[in-house]
């Protein structure tokens, strides 16, 4: 079975600190993403990674960064956390075939309150 | 943007009754996959359906894509008290990337 994890289930992090949530993978898959979720808005894609180093921004990048040094290991990081970045976040993986997009797997999420 | 768009919004229903979610999307799609979310866990794969299929079974779910309206539905049949979760489709729009609506909230009640 395809096994995301994600390093917290929760965070409390205050204004202006520097927040790394992590993420692993155990399917040697290519692609990973980061979304956050919001009520009412769905999953936006944060970010997106196709290989080792390799990276994408998504819908909504500003504010945060990321970091991919090794296949397994995707880690999104919030610069300087602000009261907005309070949300769920979630991991995900899948394999990479070309152009068209596959099923991914996700993690179960860190829910990060910013105060 | 979004690209799919999730109708009802929320959906009550008794268990052993079929609930059907709908979903719209605006651009032409490779697939479109839908996904189910226990509250406050990750997100689940449920089913894959391609533009070249019109329907696609699993178990207790059916769906069903017609690409020239642009919509696809999902149908639970035989519902449980266990289905009660969020259901989100999502569509290709950029490549390995998918781009998800905003979810059915699903309440089976027993």
């Amino acid at each position: 079975d395809v096994k995301v994890t994600q390093s917290s289930r929760y965070l409390v992090k205050r204004t202006g600190e520097k927040v790394f949530l992590e993420c692993v993978q155990d399917m040697d898959h290519e692609n990973m993403f980061w979304y956050r979720q919001d009520p009412g808005l769905g999953l936006r894609l944060i970010y997106f990674s196709y290989d080792v180093k390799m990276k994408e921004k998504g819908d909504i990048p500003e504010g945060y960064s990321v970091s991919r040094e090794k296949k397994e290991r995707f880690s999104l990081i919030l610069e300087s956390a602000s009261t907005n970045q309070t949300s769920m976040y979630l991991c995900a993986s899948s394999y990479k075939r070309g152009v068209i997009a596959y099923e991914q797997y996700f993690g179960p999420g860190t829910r990060l309150t910013v105060t | 943007s979004q690209q799919g768009e999730e109708d009802p919004q929320a959906l009550s229903i008794q268990e052993g009754e079929n609930a059907t979610m709908n979903c719209s999307y605006k651009t032409s799609i490779n697939n479109l996959q839908w996904y189910r979310q226990n509250s406050g866990r990750g997100l689940v794969h449920l089913i894959l359906i391609r533009s070249n299929e019109r329907e696609k079974h699993s178990g207790r779910l059916r769906v069903t894509l017609d690409t020239s309206k642009k919509s696809s539905s999902l149908l639970i049949t035989a519902s449980r008290a266990a289905d009660t979760a969020s259901y989100f489709c999502a569509t290709d729009k950029y490549g390995n990337k998918l781009v998800f609506g905003a979810g059915t909230i699903l309440r089976v009640k027993s």
